[in-house]
């Protein structure tokens, strides 16, 4: 079966940085892209960053550009997503999820709630 | 980037109902799309990928269509269970996006 569980969700000043983790079971990982997406409260689903097997190709959304790291170790199964100069608009639920062939998002986690406030 | 538009953003329909939910993309996306469903405090679930294709164990009521820019999802006989928010999602290009979503409501 596979799982996806998110940690390090927390509340953070703005500005502060905060280091999502994603641990993976149930799949060879080191064959998958993996994906961040996020969601504001109340509001609608939005892609955050890809992750290539190996690590060597990344994708972003524009407003996380340079402040956002996505990274994975294959090794232990994992995928990360390193945030910076956190911003009040960076508020949300962060899913990872494990990326299929076609660019859709198969097998989601149980999110974890990121909370950017002073 | 590709920007995706639902219509309509709130859509009111009784169990039995037939519905059609429309997804606009503002250039072709080729047959990248797909479709999910969220309820509240839930991570989304893969109905539809690859604009047709129905994902394993979602019920037969569920069906995609369409091509090049406006892809249809249609619930053919609503049941209880799919009272929910619906988002389409393209992967022609980067950035991927996602429309704004449709929430389904009992009338």
């Amino acid at each position: 079966e596979v799982q996806l569980v998110e940690s390090g969700g927390d509340l953070v000043q703005p500005g502060g940085s905060l280091r999502l983790s994603c641990a993976a079971s149930g799949f060879t990982f080191s064959n998958y892209w993996m994906t961040w997406v996020r969601q504001a409260p109340g509001k609608g689903l939005e892609w955050v960053a890809n992750i290539k097997p190996g690590g060597n190709e990344k994708y972003y959304v524009d407003s996380v550009k340079g402040r956002f790291t996505i990274s994975r170790d294959d090794a232990k199964n994992s995928v990360f997503l390193q945030m910076d100069s956190l911003r009040t608009e960076d508020t949300a639920v962060y899913y990872c999820v494990r990326l299929e062939r076609s660019g859709y998002f198969e097998y989601w986690g149980q999110g974890t709630l990121v909370t950017v406030s002073s | 980037d590709i920007q995706m538009t639902q219509s309509p953003s709130t859509l009111s329909a009784s169990v039995g109902d037939r519905v059609t939910i429309t997804c606009r993309a503002s250039q072709g996306v080729g047959v990248w799309l797909a479709w999910y469903q969220q309820k509240p405090g839930k991570a989304p679930k893969l109905l539809i990928y690859k604009v047709s294709s129905l994902q394993s164990g979602v019920p037969s009521r569920f069906s995609g269509s369409g091509s090049g820019r406006e892809f249809t999802l249609t619930i053919s006989s609503l049941q209880p269970d799919d009272f929910a928010s619906y988002y389409c999602q393209q992967s022609n290009s980067y950035p991927y996006t996602l429309g704004q979503g449709t929430k389904l409501e009992i009338k």
